[in-house]
């Protein structure tokens, strides 16, 4: 089945405890996202890959990194978290990054930073 | 940068009235696509519309795209209990991987 897959769905953490949201994707999709969804914000784009190897910011990078180092992942790297990263996450992917392909998301992980 | 609006922020109508919900860009789009997420869900693609003046429909639902390619509308005709979730439209950016969602519109339908 094809499908973005983001582990874990929930994670309840402190400040300061780094920590990594894994996502993977099996549809060979070139193009992948991370964005974060807050109440009344809507989705607001953390950082994307064009493809492997390349990564650029959204709207929203501070207090994030990713890697590309493989077309089927994109890990979300939280090196040191502060409560103002809770939030509900989402994994995107696209055949390519080229505007016109829609988007499968995974089905979000839930943050919360005490 | 590329800013998307969209209107309202909630929507409460009874089963059967129709809905509407507006986007509009600040700059020309060269596309914009609609998603959905129902509650406790993951957004899912519903459509794209390319064209100026582009109208597609799927089944109840009619999505425009204006002739100046900067406002796009998703209208829902007699509502349904099944129709209830969050309803975004969102930009690609042509030359990079950026893209652009709406806040969202959320639409709650009394039975």
């Amino acid at each position: 089945e094809a499908q973005v897959t983001q582990n874990p769905r929930y994670l309840i953490t402190v400040t300061g405890k780094k920590l990594t949201v894994t996502c993977s994707q099996n549809m060979n999709h070139e193009y992948m996202s991370w964005y974060r969804q807050d109440p009344g914000l809507g989705l607001r784009q953390i950082y994307y890959s064009m493809n492997v190897e390349v990564t650029d910011k959204g709207d929203v990078p501070e207090g994030y990194k990713v890697s590309r180092k493989e077309k089927r992942n994109f890990p979300l790297i939280l090196e040191s978290p502060s409560p103002n990263q809770t939030s509900l996450y989402f994994c995107a992917s696209s055949l390519s990054w080229q505007g016109s392909q829609p988007q499968h998301f995974g089905d979000g992980t839930r943050l919360s930073i005490l | 940068g590329q800013q998307v609006m969209q209107i309202p922020q909630y929507q409460h109508v009874q089963e059967g009235e129709d809905f509407t919900t507006y986007c509009n860009s600040s700059t020309t789009l060269s596309n914009i696509q609609w998603y959905k997420q129902r509650p406790g869900g993951h957004p899912v693609f519903l459509i794209q519309l390319v064209k100026s003046g582009e109208v597609k429909k799927q089944k109840r639902l009619t999505f425009q795209f204006g002739e100046a390619k900067k406002n796009s509308s998703l209208h829902i005709t007699a509502t349904q209990t099944t129709d209830v979730g969050t309803y975004f439209c969102a930009a690609r950016h042509t030359n990079a991987g950026k893209s652009t969602f709406g806040d969202g519109t959320t639409l709650t339908v009394k039975p």
